[in-house]
């Protein structure tokens, strides 16, 4: 399946500064949502933007879309170590029928250090 | 939202046995339920959809008689890898689909499977 692709691969900022992670794909999309993994861990819903919405808002988060470009990204302000995970940004591809599958970004490594 | 299981959460095999993940569904019927693939350092990728009271579907490139799937129930789904090999080590995922084209998808919390 066709795989977004996100940037940067890898970030490292220090506590307190802002992370923004960049995510594009390839085709139509519903919506975007946004996850969150620790090491080793599953996933963690971050966030969901609509295919008609341009941006959100949740907590420390900052969500875009611009489905012009095809592209979203993610904002963590005054980060945390805590937000250390991979991040990873997923679309259903547009499909008309409920609950679609999703094709993942291939995800940003975000490592706050203390 | 939406509260699914796995189990085992981790599993270490020898290579040539097979091992079975079962996804429960604990708080919804699930009809559906996709199945995730993650390599280490990887993204995830789609492998198969199970279907309650249907064969499953595989996405290309996943082998249908070796990752044997099973929708037994409106709760209960389970993936077989059957005579796994090292390169079957990865992480599994469940996750069911969301009620509407709008809505979140939850996943598993995924089982480590470690073949040696």
């Amino acid at each position: 399946s066709q795989q977004g692709e996100e940037d940067p691969q890898a970030l490292s900022i220090q506590e307190g500064e802002n992370a923004t992670m960049n995510c594009s794909y390839k085709t139509s999309i519903n919506n975007l949502q946004w996850y969150r993994q620790n090491s080793g861990r599953g996933l963690v819903h971050l966030i969901l933007i609509r295919s008609n919405e341009r941006e959100k808002h949740s907590g420390r988060l900052r969500v875009t879309l611009d489905t012009s470009k095809k592209s979203s990204s993610l904002l963590i302000t005054a980060s945390r170590a805590a937000d250390t995970a991979s991040y990873f940004c997923a679309t259903d591809g547009g499909q008309e029928t409920s609950g679609s599958r999703l094709t993942f970004g291939e995800g940003t490594q975000l490592t706050v250090n203390p | 939202g939406a509260v699914v299981s796995q189990h085992p959460s981790w599993v270490i095999c020898k290579s040539g046995t097979s091992v079975k993940i079962e996804c429960r569904s604990l708080d919804f019927q699930a009809t559906t339920m996709f199945w995730y693939r993650q390599f280490p350092k990887q993204s995830l990728m789609l492998m198969a959809t199970s279907n309650e009271g249907s064969k499953a579907t595989y996405e290309q490139g996943v082998e249908k008689d070796k990752f044997l799937i099973n929708h037994a129930s409106l709760t209960l789904s389970t993936l077989t890898v059957t005579s796994a090999h090292p390169e079957d080590s990865s992480f599994y995922i469940c996750s069911p689909p969301g009620a509407g084209v709008s809505d979140t998808q939850y996943f598993g919390p995924g089982t480590r499977l470690t073949v040696l």
